[in-house]
């Protein structure tokens, strides 16, 4: 089955500074890819999403990932982080065909002044 | 447009009690899926219907429930509730095309089980 692997629990940066979050993605044909953020207590909003064509994909509020089926990664980048960033990130992929998506672990995201 | 509505937001129930929550899908969004959050095991897909039918199961045990209305609105039930169902509980709303197009998540129903 399809699976995605993130493998930082916990992220610090400085505010202003460069982010990148990894993903790596298990499954054999082009998958499905995507990003969502997850503000403590609230609900989870995709941020961008991959389906094929371009390998780098941007999204909302300044993010964008880069497809690399080489390194079977898909990782989450925005050049410079804000205070509002500081959230849980989560790379994910349709599994058990189309009605269900398998979520990764998640990053949580600490932003420091 | 009107986001996914989740109610109540907030939940507290005894052991051995049931319960019902709601989700009211963006208007046009013919799927519901609902997703159980966990600290320890993160978030996990519990079921999904269309056009008030269920097309996907997870792996849950079948003290949960769901069903989905006319209107696309859709509820879940938890019968004898145990500790471990504690949890925050979202409801994602999509289009035809279903999860491989991105959900829309509502905000969480908090339950805690005591």
């Amino acid at each position: 089955a399809q699976s995605v692997t993130q493998p930082d629990i916990h992220i610090t940066v400085s505010e202003g500074a460069s982010l990148e979050l990894r993903c790596n993605y298990s499954y054999g044909a082009t998958p499905y890819l995507f990003w969502y953020v997850q503000s403590p207590g609230q609900g989870l909003q995709l941020l961008l999403k991959y389906f094929s064509g371009d390998t780098l994909v941007q999204g909302i509020k300044g993010f964008e990932a880069e497809f690399k089926r080489s390194q079977s990664s898909f990782n989450l980048r925005k050049p410079s982080v804000h205070w509002s960033d500081a959230a849980e990130y989560f790379c994910a992929v349709p599994s058990g065909g189309y009605q269900k998506v398998t979520f990764g672990t998640g990053t949580k995201l600490q932003v420091i002044p | 447009k009107a986001g996914v509505t989740q109610t109540p937001r907030y939940l507290i129930k005894t052991r051995g009690q049931q319960v019902t929550l709601s989700c009211s899908p963006i208007s046009g969004h013919r799927s519901v899926s609902w997703y159980q959050q966990t600290p320890g095991q993160g978030l996990q897909f519990l079921f999904e219907y269309f056009s008030e039918t269920q097309r996907n199961k997870g792996n849950f045990p079948g003290r949960f429930s769901g069903r989905q209305f006319s209107n696309s609105r859709s509820e879940m039930n938890v019968s004898t509730l145990e500790l471990g169902d504690s949890a925050l509980y979202l409801c994602a709303s999509s289009d035809e095309g279903g999860a491989n197009y991105g959900y829309t998540f509502g905000s969480g129903t908090r339950l805690t089980v005591v």
